[in-house]
């Protein structure tokens, strides 16, 4: 299994402000994802971070909006940009595992609220 | 149509009790399966996978019917804390997964 930690692990910001999160593993891994977790509801995929390429966002989900860096194989950004209270969310970066990398293994996740 | 259902519940049930969690799927080509579990304020942790031969841990069973498309989970012996959302996983090509909305679990004393 993997341990991922992520920072910050909650924040009040102003509508309008961009919040970087970081998410850090202690393996290398290819492929790394960031989730979103809107209240009451289920997870969400923004995003696959590949080192050394741009990310692959999902349908609804822009870079400009999400800007997502990986310089290394143990560590990703997601910047919300431009935030308004719609995007307040639980955001998570998750990484596959298992025999066949069919396992989820998640951070515990960055609570923000826009106001 | 939401590509992986549930129902979102939430189901109250009184310790020892057994229950049992539905999911259906929309896409014939998904390829795995798994419940994921959710405690309250934390991630989703990996329950078990699904196989359409079935699937025992303990008190926990998962059975997948490809024919039919739906996923199911049986809990046994319930306990406190087995309180937490269930989350139904699929996974299409290229190990991407798609969540279902979540099953929430009240086991009360």
């Amino acid at each position: 299994s993997a341990v991922i930690s992520q920072k910050p692990s909650r924040d009040i910001c102003q509508r309008g402000t961009s919040l970087t999160i970081q998410c850090q593993v202690d393996s290398q891994v290819t492929m790394m994802f960031w989730y979103r977790q809107q209240p009451g509801q289920s997870l969400t995929l923004i995003a696959t971070a590949n080192q050394g390429s741009e990310a692959t966002y999902e349908s609804g989900f822009v870079i400009d909006k999400f800007p997502i860096s990986r310089p290394n194989l143990t560590f990703s950004t997601l910047t919300v940009s431009n935030m308004s209270p719609e995007d307040s969310s639980i955001y998570l970066c998750s990484v596959s595992g298992g025999r066949a990398g069919e396992t989820q293994y998640f951070g515990p996740g960055t609570r923000l609220l826009v106001l | 149509r939401k590509e992986v259902e549930q129902d979102p519940g939430p189901f109250n049930v009184p310790e020892g009790a057994t229950v049992a969690f539905n999911c259906t799927y929309s896409n014939s080509a998904s390829q795995s399966f798994f419940w994921y579990r959710q405690d309250c304020r934390k991630e989703p942790k990996l329950l078990m996978s699904v196989y359409s031969s079935g699937n025992e841990d303990g008190r926990f069973t998962a059975q997948l019917n490809r024919a039919s498309q739906y996923i199911s989970l049986l809990i046994r012996d319930s306990k406190l804390s087995d309180s937490a959302t269930y989350l139904c996983v699929v996974t299409n090509l290229g190990n991407m997964l798609t969540f279902g909305g979540g099953t929430r679990l009240m086991v009360k004393p």
